[in-house]
């Protein structure tokens, strides 16, 4: 098997508190895990990509010191949202990618962030 | 432009129909492709690679025109439980390894 878990699923906040959100491969050894953030409506944006033991990739436009991003073990990721305003309210997935599997992602459940 | 393009929908069906969905690519270099399905408030789940000499799964048939960049979904004898939203997802860059780009999605109703 290959299970992604993510926590929490939902959460509300206030505005300019920081939100942690997890991703864990729970069977597997994630060498690479991606988040991604989804608007109503829209497609999933690719907002980095972290590798076990070194600094996250940010795509063209996510501010890397908003969204901190901490892949400390084969198993887990973290995602913080540093000082959250409402317009960081989204779904976010992450995904994780086995070391020998790698044409293949694995999603997580995905967190609903609420800003108020 | 989108590096991948869908026409959003919705797509509202009877029971029974067939439906195709397309989706066009923009980085002739995508060496990947797929399907997925995602339900409302979820995450999206794999519903089939894409292979070049064309693939079917069930009711399910995904094809590749690597010349028009084009790729397509053929869902035969909907069933109610098909409604969702489907992703085409493309390999971004093989070089890079497995980074999907994914598309806006289509939305599929079927109706009783």
């Amino acid at each position: 098997g290959a299970v992604v878990s993510q926590h929490p699923s939902r959460v509300i906040c206030k505005s300019g508190t920081s939100v942690k959100i997890e991703c864990r491969s729970l069977d597997f050894q994630a060498t690479t895990m991606f988040w991604y953030r989804q608007f109503p409506k829209q497609s999933l944006m690719l907002m980095a990509t972290s590798n076990e033991g070194s600094k996250a990739t940010y795509e063209q436009g996510v501010e890397k010191d908003k969204f901190l991003i901490n892949h400390a073990s084969l198993t887990l990721s973290t995602l913080t949202v540093t000082s959250a305003h409402p317009e960081d309210s989204s779904f976010y997935i992450c995904s994780a990618r086995k070391r020998d599997r790698v044409s293949e992602q694995y999603f997580g459940p995905g967190t609903r962030l609420t800003v108020t | 432009r989108k590096e991948v393009e869908q026409d959003p929908g919705p797509f509202n069906v009877p029971e029974g129909a067939t439906v195709a969905f397309n989706c066009t690519y923009s980085n002739s270099a995508s060496q990947s492709f797929f399907w997925y399905r995602q339900d409302c408030r979820k995450e999206p789940k794999l519903l089939m690679s894409v292979y070049s000499s064309g693939n079917e799964d069930g009711r399910f048939t995904a094809q590749l025109n690597r010349a028009s960049q084009y790729i397509s979904l053929l869902i035969r004898d909907s069933k109610l439980s098909d409604s969702a939203t489907y992703l085409c997802v493309v390999n971004k860059d093989n070089n890079a390894g497995n980074m999907l780009t994914f598309g806006g999605g289509t939305r599929l109703m079927v109706k009783p």
